[in-house]
């Protein structure tokens, strides 16, 4: 099974910072990964896939990058509507998801 | 447009069983692989399993929390996924949302709460 290790589990920034949230995959995973957005009491919603393809609709400050094992999200300046858990996914076997990151306004 | 909607939710004992379902239109459901994915209540999310298309002979995989337990089938002329949910634990209390891959929608997710 693959295990992915996300970091850090919480967040506090303010707004107009820049936020950075990291992934590591148990084995090389190549690019078969995907970054969510969840809010409280709904699905969670894509946001980059394939490690670095921002999805339809999603404002552009949401990045992701690298390969392997290694992978990084990036927001490159945090909004009061970016508040929520964040979650990184492997799907090159299955599913797996990260433990999850809480974003908090400071 | 895409929906998947699930039912069958609520409260159970331990030791019980709970049959979800999650009906799925606006998309070909019959070319897409479908997995269940639970939330526990506070925590992250946990792949439950997946049944794939017909093209892959249905089959299908689990976790090993729920192998044994949980039974996935579908229906593709109905356009549905089901979870069959034996020997119920209080730790299978969570939201469980049906996914469709590769395309990535998600429905919006049943309560199982297993509790005396």
């Amino acid at each position: 099974d693959i295990q992915m290790t996300q970091s850090p589990s919480s967040l506090s920034a303010s707004v107009g910072d820049r936020v950075t949230i990291t992934c590591q995959a148990s084995q090389d995973i190549s690019n078969y990964l995907n970054w969510y957005q969840q809010k409280p009491g709904k699905a969670p919603k894509l946001l980059i896939y394939d490690a670095s393809n921002l999805e339809t609709g999603v404002p552009s400050r949401f990045s992701g990058s690298g390969s392997g094992t290694d992978f990084t999200f990036t927001i490159s300046s945090l909004q009061p509507e970016d508040i929520a858990t964040y979650y990184c996914q492997q799907y090159d076997n299955l599913l797996t998801f990260g433990q999850g990151t809480r974003l908090e306004i400071k | 447009e895409v929906q998947l909607v699930e039912s069958g939710g609520g409260l159970v004992q331990p030791g019980g069983s709970l049959r979800l379902s999650c009906a799925a239109s606006g998309f070909t459901f019959s070319d897409h692989y479908m997995d269940w994915v639970r939330q526990a209540p506070g925590k992250g999310l946990e792949w439950v399993g997946r049944t794939r298309n017909k093209a892959n002979s249905y089959t299908t995989e689990y976790a090993a929390s729920v192998k044994g337990r949980f039974t996935i089938s579908r229906d593709d002329s109905k356009n549905s996924l089901y979870l069959q949910m034996n020997s119920l634990k209080t730790e299978d209390t969570a939201v469980y949302y049906c996914h469709a891959g590769p395309d990535d929608y998600w429905g919006q997710g049943t309560l199982v709460t297993v509790s005396s």
